[in-house]
C-alpha cells in the first residue's frame, strides 16, 4: 500500500546549521501530492509546503523542498536552524485529483530540537 | 478565534463507556475528517465527509460513528471505549476534497 517514510526519532541541531529531514514514499497514485506539516508542542499539524510538481523546488518561511519522482522524494531543508523551529514534522502524501481523493497519509514524523 | 472548534479539549473516560467528540468549523469548507494521533503512531487518517455525506472509512470498528447534524459540523461518537483508544482525535476541514486541510486543536482522550 501506500506509505511515507521518514527520518525516525530525533534531530538535534545547534541554532544557525543546516536542517535536512528526509521523507521518501511508496505509492500507487499517478500524479501524488506531498506535503510537509509542523506541529508545535501542543498545537494542532499546520501545513508548511505543498508539492505535486516533479523537480521544482517549494519555498516558505524559509524551508525548501523538492518533490523527485525519480527516487519518490520530498525532503524538506532549511539552511539556518532557528530555536523557534523545534517541533515535530510530518511528511504527508495524497491522491489529491485521484479516485483515493484528499485522504493524507502521514509519515511517523521527526521531532527537530534546536538547541542555542 | 478559532476556526476549528474541538470539544471537549481534554477528555477521560471509563472502559466500556461512550463518549461524543465534538468538532465545528466557521470556514464554510464543504470537507471534514477525523484523524486520530496515538503514542508513537502516525497521524491516521479515520473519515472524510463532502456536504455531509461520507466519502471514506478507513477505521475498522464500527464503534467509532461519525455524526453529521449540520454542514460545518462533524462529531465523532465512539462506544465500547478501549484503553487502546486513548489518543488524540483531531477534526480538519477543507473547502473542498481538492484543497489544503485546516486541523482543530484536538481531543485528547484518555480510556482507563
Amino acid at each position: 500500500g501506500d506509505s511515507v517514510t521518514q527520518t525516525e526519532g530525533l534531530v538535534t541541531l545547534t541554532e544557525g546549521l543546516p536542517v535536512m529531514l528526509n521523507c521518501t514514499y511508496q505509492t500507487i497514485y499517478s500524479n501524488p501530492f506531498l506535503f510537509w506539516y509542523v506541529q508545535h508542542l501542543n498545537e494542532s499539524p499546520r501545513l508548511l509546503l505543498k508539492s505535486f510538481t516533479d523537480n521544482k523546488r517549494t519555498e516558505h518561511q524559509g524551508f525548501h523542498a523538492t518533490l523527485h519522482k525519480s527516487s519518490s522524494s520530498f525532503h524538506l531543508q532549511k539552511s539556518s536552524a532557528q530555536l523557534s523551529d523545534s517541533a515535530l514534522y510530518y511528511c504527508a502524501l495524497s491522491d489529491r485529483y485521484g479516485s483515493s481523493g484528499n485522504k493524507l497519509i502521514f509519515g511517523i514524523g521527526t521531532l527537530l530540537s534546536v538547541k542555542p | 478565534d478559532p476556526k476549528i472548534i474541538q470539544k471537549p479539549k481534554y477528555l477521560v473516560a471509563v472502559t466500556g463507556s461512550e463518549k461524543i467528540l465534538i468538532c465545528e468549523q466557521y470556514l464554510g469548507h464543504n470537507a471534514m475528517y477525523w484523524y486520530r494521533q496515538s503514542a508513537k503512531k502516525p497521524l491516521e487518517f479515520m473519515f472524510s465527509y463532502s456536504y455531509q455525506k461520507l466519502m471514506d472509512n478507513q477505521t475498522a470498528s464500527s464503534r467509532f460513528q461519525p455524526q453529521s447534524s449540520k454542514k460545518n459540523h462533524l462529531d465523532l461518537q465512539i462506544t465500547a471505549l478501549k484503553p487502546d483508544d486513548s489518543a488524540t482525535y483531531f477534526c480538519a476541514s477543507s473547502q473542498d476534497t481538492n484543497s489544503d486541510y485546516t486541523f482543530g486543536s484536538g481531543t485528547r482522550l484518555l480510556v482507563i
